[in-house]
């Protein structure tokens, strides 16, 4: 089973919309990481949350943790055709005294001009 | 620093041949991870090594795969015999260190490869 899952699987909203993406945990978080990955290239660091809590923004793109729940949340505002793509989260999952970097399947989002 | 570098970026190979991913981190990059993206799986870590010495290799499918990295500027990912299920974007990505990494893990643009 996905250790993160996505939801939801894929999106399609009109130009101006606003829309939430969110990511949950089967494990503790130690952070979590949002990529961009547009269609046949590689994925794009977004941000990095650490703390509960914590809010970061890239443009119209917000990101939240709450560790409590071990959920991530990524909204964007006033969507645009550029931020179509592939989003993932990632997390630094524990394993054998490591960190390892681990993904959700990634939400698909097209934003119809 | 131009990135991680992926090369060839597209390959198409028949079934039973060998094939050779290959990958050049950013420079004082210690960690180096390959992945594997499919619409079933999603993305899936391969192997990672530290300082050029494999750490997990849980992830690799079968004996058919086989990862090296004989300097901290190259590694490779190879599959022989290849087969058609090996379809999928192949990912390498590189990064000083593991766990809350500020910013981040830095990807290649990605390996395509189809085996008919």
């Amino acid at each position: 089973s996905q250790e993160l899952e996505q939801s939801p699987q894929s999106l399609i909203v009109q130009e101006g919309k606003n829309l939430t993406i969110n990511c949950t945990s089967s494990k503790t978080l130690y952070g979590l990481y949002w990529y961009k990955q547009k269609y046949g290239e590689g994925l794009i660091f977004l941000m990095m949350l650490q703390k509960g809590g914590e809010e970061k923004s890239h443009e119209k793109i917000t990101a939240k943790l709450d560790e409590k729940k071990q959920q991530s949340s990524l909204h964007i505002t006033a969507s645009q055709p550029s931020h179509a793509g592939i989003y993932l989260c990632g997390a630094d999952m524990a394993s054998g005294g490591s960190y390892i970097p681990t993904f959700g399947r990634g939400t698909s989002l097209i934003v119809h001009p | 620093d131009a990135g991680v570098i992926q090369s060839p970026r597209h390959e198409v190979t028949e079934m039973g041949q060998e094939v050779t991913l290959r990958c050049k981190p950013i420079s004082g990059h210690d960690y180096l991870f390959w992945y594997r993206q499919t619409m079933m799986r999603g993305l899936e870590l391969l192997i990672y090594f530290n300082n050029n010495v494999p750490i997990d290799d849980s992830g690799m499918p079968e004996d058919r795969f086989s990862a090296k990295m004989p300097n901290a500027s190259f590694s490779t990912l190879k599959i022989q015999p290849s087969e058609p299920r090996d379809s999928a974007v192949y990912f390498c990505a590189s990064s000083p260190w593991t766990g809350r990494a500020n910013y981040g893990y830095t990807f290649g643009s990605g390996t395509r490869l189809t085996v008919v």
